[in-house]
């Protein structure tokens, strides 16, 4: 089973539309958890953390299910410029590796 | 302003060749770390610095090498570049949970 695994897409929805998208990873000790964006040709950067209670920043809320080794990222009222790639990243306190990145989802906003 | 530079951006290697990409940062981080990022797949670390002089292999460390002589320089060496080489690379630093990368070198060995 990989480490981090996610539905590679890509998501087609239209503006304004809601879409949320899976996670699960299989180290058990990863203690943080990260969404971040990545856009065509570019670095990742750091969307939002994702805390043990689940947060919400905007528009992007963020949820963790320990007992699954289950992350989400829900995006409502989406925007075009939404459309990037969004990688799901759990972080443990190895030393060494501590950022385990996933595949990626990709999403198209579409007019 | 820089954080983490990367260059070249782009370049194209034949077979056999050897090449470095030059990672520098000026936010005096001791971790950093080189990836590389192909189609359908996550971000795999090749190796990474904990601090100058030291350095350690990761997850796809074969066919580069790293030196750590200073804590602002991290340059990747690929020793003899083979088309499964081609891909993009990352440069990143790291302070606690927070990964800084730099902006990509797109390489293509051919």
């Amino acid at each position: 089973r990989k480490e981090v695994e996610q539905d590679p897409g890509p998501f087609n929805v239209p503006e304004g539309a809601t879409v949320a998208f899976n996670c699960t990873y299989s180290n058990s000790a990863s203690q943080s958890f990260f969404w971040y964006r990545q856009d065509c040709r570019k670095e990742p950067k750091l969307l939002m953390s994702v805390y043990s209670s689940g947060n919400e920043d905007g528009r992007f809320t963020a949820q963790l299910n320990r007992a699954s080794q289950y992350i989400s990222l829900l995006i409502r009222d989406s925007k075009l410029s939404d459309s990037a790639t969004y990688l799901c990243v759990p972080f443990s306190d190895n030393y060494g590796q501590n950022f385990v990145f996933g595949p990626g989802t990709r999403l198209s906003v579409l007019p | 302003n820089a954080g983490v530079t990367q260059t070249p951006k782009f370049q194209v290697l034949k077979t056999g060749q050897s090449m470095t990409l030059q990672c520098a940062q000026d936010m005096n981080h001791e971790y950093m770390s080189w990836y590389r990022q192909d189609p359908g797949m996550g971000l795999r670390l090749i190796h990474y610095s904990v601090g100058a002089g030291i350095t350690d292999q990761g997850e796809v460390p074969n066919g580069y090498n790293v030196s750590r002589s200073t804590t602002e320089d991290f340059p990747l060496r690929l020793l003899s570049a083979a088309p499964s080489q081609t891909s993009v690379y990352f440069c990143a630093t790291q302070q606690g949970t927070t990964i800084y990368f730099g902006e990509g070198s797109w390489l293509t060995v051919v």
